[in-house]
């Protein structure tokens, strides 16, 4: 069965470094999307993307984020400076059309 | 402004004892009401989705159900491998999902 992987499983980083995290969307989806979950809390939206653009973002999703889709399968989320409020479980996304999520395993982000 | 909440917070239940996890929303415009479950560390699975009220769905003891205003997810003779963080998530018109903090279901044998 198709999944969406992420790598890595688990990044730490010193605060101020830059960080890119890694998902493979399931392969004949079309919208991509970007989530984070602060330890104990609620999923919270970051990014989608679509047609190699973003369609939305949240808030959250500042200046310091970017996303892009180097090549045909890979999906990325960069942090450029990263703050101790950025350690977080992240999730990456895909869907066909319109419809259901399927989730990625998640990257642990962890600023010291 | 558009809410989603979940509760109770937590449950404990006994292998065999049935219950449901109930998820209320408030927002402007429903596309679809998702229920997916989260392991520790894990990603969310993909559990239901729900679209009109009235609708229901059923996989093996889990049940989901929508009217209006909420959504049960009904847990049958529930068993240990049950235990997980149950996530509530509204779509809206403009396709952004707004999730609940989730209903954390521990199951005692």
């Amino acid at each position: 069965e198709p999944e969406v992987t992420q790598t890595p499983s688990h990044q730490v980083t010193q605060m101020g470094q830059e960080v890119i995290l890694r998902c493979v969307p399931i392969s004949n989806h079309l919208y991509f999307y970007w989530y984070r979950q602060i330890l104990g809390q609620k999923v919270e939206f970051l990014v989608s993307f679509y047609n190699n653009e973003i369609s939305e973002k949240s808030e959250i999703f500042d200046d310091q984020f970017s996303v892009e889709r180097p090549d045909g399968s890979n999906f990325t989320l960069k942090i450029r400076s990263t703050k101790l409020e950025d350690s977080a479980m992240y999730f990456c996304a895909s869907i066909l059309l319109a419809d259901t999520q399927y989730f990625g395993p998640g990257t642990r982000l962890t600023v010291l | 402004e558009d809410q989603v909440t979940q509760s109770p917070e937590a449950l404990r239940l006994q292998e065999g004892e049935s219950s449901s996890l109930n998820c209320s929303y408030t927002v402007s415009g429903l596309r679809g009401l998702f229920w997916y479950r989260q392991d520790p560390g894990k990603g969310p699975e993909f559990l239901f989705t729900l679209y009109s009220a009235g609708e229901e769905k059923e996989k093996e003891r889990l049940k989901a159900t929508l009217t209006k205003k909420e959504s049960f997810l009904h847990i049958t003779a529930p068993k240990p491998e049950d235990s997980a963080t149950y996530l509530c998530a509204v779509q809206e018109v403009d396709y952004q999902l707004i999730w609940g903090a989730g209903t954390k279901l521990i199951i005692k044998p």
